[in-house]
C-alpha cells in the first residue's frame, strides 16, 4: 500500500471548518484513500472513503486531487467532540492476498473553545 | 445492536502466561483482524482473516496466535513468547468485496480494545 504524510497537529477553533491535509504521491490506480478517527482510548472510528472523486457524508467531506496524490478531510464546523487523532491511509488489493490498512501516526487535531 | 465486542476491556498478566482477548461480532463480516497499539503510536496488524479456517500473519505476528473456526470469532492468544506484550489491542472486522472492478477493503468496524498490562 502507498504511504501516507500527515502533520503530527492542529488546532481549531470550535465551530470553524477543520481542514486535514494528507500527501500520498505513490497512491495506484486501484487504492482508495480511508479516513478513520481514534478518540482517546477508543477504537478507531470510520469517517470517510474515496477513489476519484470528492465525496461527502454526514461526518465530513473528502476531497482528492486530480492526480490523487493527496487529499484533504473537511470537517466543516468543528464540535470539542471532535477533538481526535485523524488517520489517512491509502489501501488497495495487495495482490497477495491481503486487505491490510496501516495505520500510521495520524494528526492529532485538538478542537479549541 | 449489530457490532464487535471485545473481552476483557482490562487484563493484567504474570510474565510467563499466555491469555486470550475474545473477539465477537454479529455483523456477518467475512474478514477480521487484530491489531496492536502502543502510548503515541499507530496501529500495528498482528494477525488477520478472511475466511473461515484461515488466517494471515501481519506485520507483528511473533508471539501472537489466533484462531476462527467460526465466521464471528476471531480470539487473540498473547503468548509468553511476546517479549512487551503491555499494549491496547483493537479487534476489526470487515465486509470483503469488489466493488466497481476493484478490489476494496471496505469499512473496518472496530471494537472497543483490550488493554493488556505485564506486571
Amino acid at each position: 500500500d502507498a504511504k501516507t504524510t500527515q502533520p503530527p497537529s492542529m488546532d481549531c477553533a470550535e465551530g470553524r471548518a477543520a481542514n486535514l491535509p494528507c500527501n500520498h504521491s505513490t497512491i495506484s490506480g486501484n487504492e482508495y484513500v480511508y479516513w478513520y478517527r481514534q478518540i482517546h482510548s477508543q477504537g478507531p472510528q470510520y469517517i470517510i472513503h474515496g477513489l476519484k472523486n470528492n465525496e461527502t457524508n454526514e461526518m465530513a467531506s473528502l476531497i482528492i486531487t486530480e492526480d490523487r496524490k493527496s487529499s484533504t478531510l473537511i470537517l466543516p464546523h468543528a464540535t470539542l467532540r471532535d477533538t481526535a487523532v485523524y488517520y489517512c491511509i491509502v489501501s488497495g488489493w495487495s495482490g497477495a492476498g491481503s486487505y491490510q490498512l496501516t495505520f500510521g501516526k495520524g494528526t492529532k487535531l485538538s478542537v479549541i473553545p | 445492536d449489530g457490532g464487535i465486542t471485545q473481552s476483557p476491556k482490562y487484563l493484567f498478566r504474570k510474565e510467563g502466561q499466555n491469555v486470550t482477548l475474545s473477539c465477537e461480532q454479529n455483523l456477518n463480516h467475512d474478514a477480521m483482524y487484530w491489531y496492536r497499539q502502543d502510548p503515541g503510536q499507530g496501529l500495528r496488524l498482528i494477525y488477520y482473516s478472511q475466511i473461515v479456517n484461515d488466517f494471515q500473519k501481519g506485520d507483528i505476528a511473533e508471539g501472537y496466535s489466533v484462531s476462527r473456526e467460526k465466521k464471528e470469532s476471531f480470539p487473540l492468544t498473547v503468548t509468553s513468547a511476546q517479549k512487551n506484550p503491555t499494549a491496547f489491542y483493537l479487534c476489526a472486522s470487515s465486509i470483503k468485496g469488489r466493488t466497481s472492478g476493484f478490489w476494496n477493503t471496505g469499512e473496518l468496524f472496530f471494537g472497543e480494545g483490550s488493554r493488556l498490562t505485564v506486571l
